[in-house]
């Protein structure tokens, strides 16, 4: 692994199922972050963890869930889809300090019908 | 509210020089950062400004002016490779990235 990694790549998924979008890092970076892109709006902030065994809500957190049970991994589980939940999810990390600029993932493209 | 403004879509030609500005209002400040995003892909960090004044990299420049809420990035000897989104993001008080819409830059030969 080299970075972040996140998977699906892609997933169309019927409203009312669960889904969860997995995000691993390799640098050992503390902070982690997901975002949601839509087409003319900036990423907005969804969850968010500074360290290990800490998570807080974002700008968007309502419907999504999070878990950091390690340094590597920040899984966000969508416990029953909508609609409105089709978007880009771009996961992302950081070092220490203000000045760390956030390294991205791939993103995942999530369809909910 | 917190708000980041930056145009849409600006359109120039290879070889010359664009502007792009942002403009912000946030709760605190902490530092402003530019990112590229090539269509399809994540953004890519460019630059970071936490001080007034300018910061040159390469064909790429960033400015800040913290009194005016005010940044904008230059871009010199435009290429077509740089036909993209960029996207101005400002630290706020609680450390978050405030993100504007981004500006989509096309470039024509």
């Amino acid at each position: 692994i080299a970075g972040i990694t996140q998977a699906p790549t892609s997933q169309i998924l019927a409203a009312g199922r669960r889904m969860t979008l997995r995000c691993t890092q390799d640098m050992r970076h503390n902070a982690m972050y997901w975002y949601r892109q839509d087409l003319g709006l900036g990423l907005r902030l969804i969850h968010y963890s500074n360290t290990a065994g800490t998570t807080g809500k974002g700008e968007v957190p309502d419907g999504y869930s999070v878990s950091r049970a390690n340094t590597d991994d920040f899984p966000l589980t969508l416990a029953s889809a909508v609609p409105s939940q089709t978007s880009v999810y771009f996961c992302a990390s950081s070092g220490e300090g203000s000045y760390n600029e956030q390294f991205f993932g791939p993103g995942t493209r999530l369809t909910v019908l | 509210g917190q708000n980041i403004d930056q145009p849409t879509e600006m359109t120039a030609t290879e070889g010359a020089i664009v502007q792009i500005n942002c403009t912000y209002q946030t709760s605190g400040f902490n530092g402003l950062f530019w990112y590229q995003q090539h269509a399809g892909e994540a953004p890519t960090f460019l630059s970071y400004n936490v001080l007034d004044g300018l910061e040159e990299k390469g064909r790429f420049s960033s400015f800040l002016s913290r009194s005016k809420g005010y940044s904008y990035l230059l871009l010199k000897e435009l290429q077509m490779k740089d036909s993209a989104s960029y996207l101005c993001a400002v630290m706020d008080s609680n450390y978050q990235l405030i993100w504007g819409a981004g500006t989509k830059l096309i470039i024509k030969p």
